[in-house]
């Protein structure tokens, strides 16, 4: 039972234009989503989370869109740089009790070509 | 500077060989995490920790064993009962506390049987 999904495996844009990367939950006791960048051969690294009380959070190029109706939430770049070619995975907790776990897609492979 | 550190980068088993995946952090971190990355899988969960001495199963813990013996190490061990031990393992860590800041990881360990 996949709680996390990522629907898209790869995505391509031009550089300068606008990505989008999109991600479906199941569970709604979710209440933080995150996302996080990886390159080959390296572990991920974090690049921006928004809580579940709110719908948008915004760090220089990168938003984060959620929509908690719908179960879903988007990662925007604007402007794509090649910089940015990489596998996006995203995230989800909630804090049951004293847990707190971790549930990641399977990723989509952002291509930004120059 | 803090971090989180894996060791080895790469690494060669011969069938029916235990082997042991080194992660240590001195973060100050509660929690830590064993990850496990197959192409077209994401990050599957194998082991996760929130306290010295006290581990968990994740998602895939059949044929890995874990040790928490203390808070900065987390200690990885793939039996020849894996089947499949051929992946990419990552290590993670975090604040328990602090679900919205999300994990610090590890650079990964290649792990290939032979």
């Amino acid at each position: 039972d996949q709680q996390v999904k990522q629907n898209s495996p790869s995505l391509s844009v031009q550089e300068g234009r606008i990505s989008i990367l999109n991600c479906d939950y199941t569970n709604s006791m979710f209440d933080y989503f995150l996302w996080y960048k990886k390159y080959p051969a390296e572990g991920p690294t974090f690049l921006i989370s928004i809580s579940s009380i709110k719908d948008k959070n915004e760090d220089g190029r990168f938003t984060v869109f959620l929509n908690k109706s719908a179960k879903h939430l988007s990662l925007h770049i604007v402007p794509s740089q090649p910089g940015d070619s990489a596998v996006y995975f995203c995230a989800a907790s909630w804090n049951g009790g004293s847990n707190y776990k971790l549930t990641f897609g399977k990723g989509t492979l952002l291509t930004v070509n120059p | 500077d803090g971090g989180i550190t894996q060791s080895p980068k790469y690494l060669f088993r011969k069938e029916g060989q235990n082997v042991t995946l080194s992660c240590e952090q001195n973060l100050n971190h509660d929690a830590m995490y064993w990850y496990r990355q197959d192409p077209g899988q994401g990050l599957r969960l194998i082991y996760y920790s929130q306290i010295v001495n006290d581990f968990q199963k994740g998602d895939i813990a059949e044929g890995y064993s874990v040790s928490r013996e203390k808070k900065e190490s987390f200690p990885l061990t793939v039996t020849s009962a894996q089947k499949n031990p051929t992946a990419f393992y990552l290590c993670a860590s975090s604040m328990v506390e602090r679900p919205g800041v999300g994990y610090t990881f590890g650079s990964g360990t290649r792990l290939t049987v032979v």
